[in-house]
């Protein structure tokens, strides 16, 4: 009963390095998100996925790069790591995006990458 | 004006009293509302969804949704220690993602 994946769970870069988070999950979910929180500033949406083979920026996109590699997985790049992107991250996936009145909208969450730029 | 407006808190309650977070929101075209909790160090998870008008009751949660003054609540009965944490609102319009606020932190005293 995995879930949602998310690896790292740490990691510390310096500025200027790249990474690549990577998501997957198991629940046959359409739709893939990625998620930054910093303290009082709530869960603000980088970029997401609504199906398979889309991509769209959310609220906070500069700075990053998404690919939705098929269904299961969800990768996040920073190409050139800065100390504003020192945060936590967060994966989710939903069943599908739209259809407002249910819960398809509820999200599952991965546990987090804890990301430290120095 | 932010799109989900929650006080910071802490809100401190005692233990066995009733809490009462309180959450409001921008967008008239947000049709349903949920709660997440998120402990400290983890990842958020659901309690209460609604996306009717009126109180939504699930065990000690009580979830209310007022469309025309945009303000959705949710009351937690006879609060536990373990009710300790930060509650999350996120409307949802259908489009793209679910906004957050950025939380009510609740403490409950033993």
């Amino acid at each position: 009963n995995a879930g949602v994946t998310q690896t790292p769970k740490f990691q510390v870069l310096k500025t200027g390095q790249s990474m690549t988070l990577q998501c997957a999950q198991d629940m046959n979910h359409n739709s893939m998100y990625w998620y930054r929180q910093d303290p009082g500033m709530g869960l603000r949406l980088i970029y997401y996925s609504a199906s398979e083979g889309t991509t769209d920026k959310g609220e906070v996109p500069n700075g990053y790069n998404v690919s939705r590699l098929n269904k299961r997985e969800f990768s996040l790049r920073l190409e050139s790591a800065a100390p504003s992107q020192t945060s936590v991250y967060f994966c989710a996936s939903s069943p599908r995006t739209g259809l407002a009145g249910s819960n398809t909208g509820e999200l599952f969450f991965g546990e987090g990458s804890r990301l430290t730029v120095l | 004006q932010k799109e989900v407006e929650q006080n910071s808190g802490p809100l401190s309650v005692p233990e066995g009293a009733i809490a009462s977070l309180n959450c409001t929101y921008s967008d008239r075209g947000s049709q349903s509302f949920f709660w997440y909790r998120q402990y400290s160090g983890k990842s958020p998870e659901l309690i209460m969804f609604i996306y009717s008008n009126g109180d939504k009751e699930d065990g000690r949660f009580t979830a209310q949704l007022n469309k025309a003054s945009q303000y959705v609540s949710l009351l937690i009965r006879d609060s536990q220690p373990s009710d300790s944490a930060t509650y999350l609102c996120a409307p949802y319009t259908g489009r793209r993602a679910l906004t957050f606020g950025s939380g009510t932190r609740l403490q409950v005293q033993p």
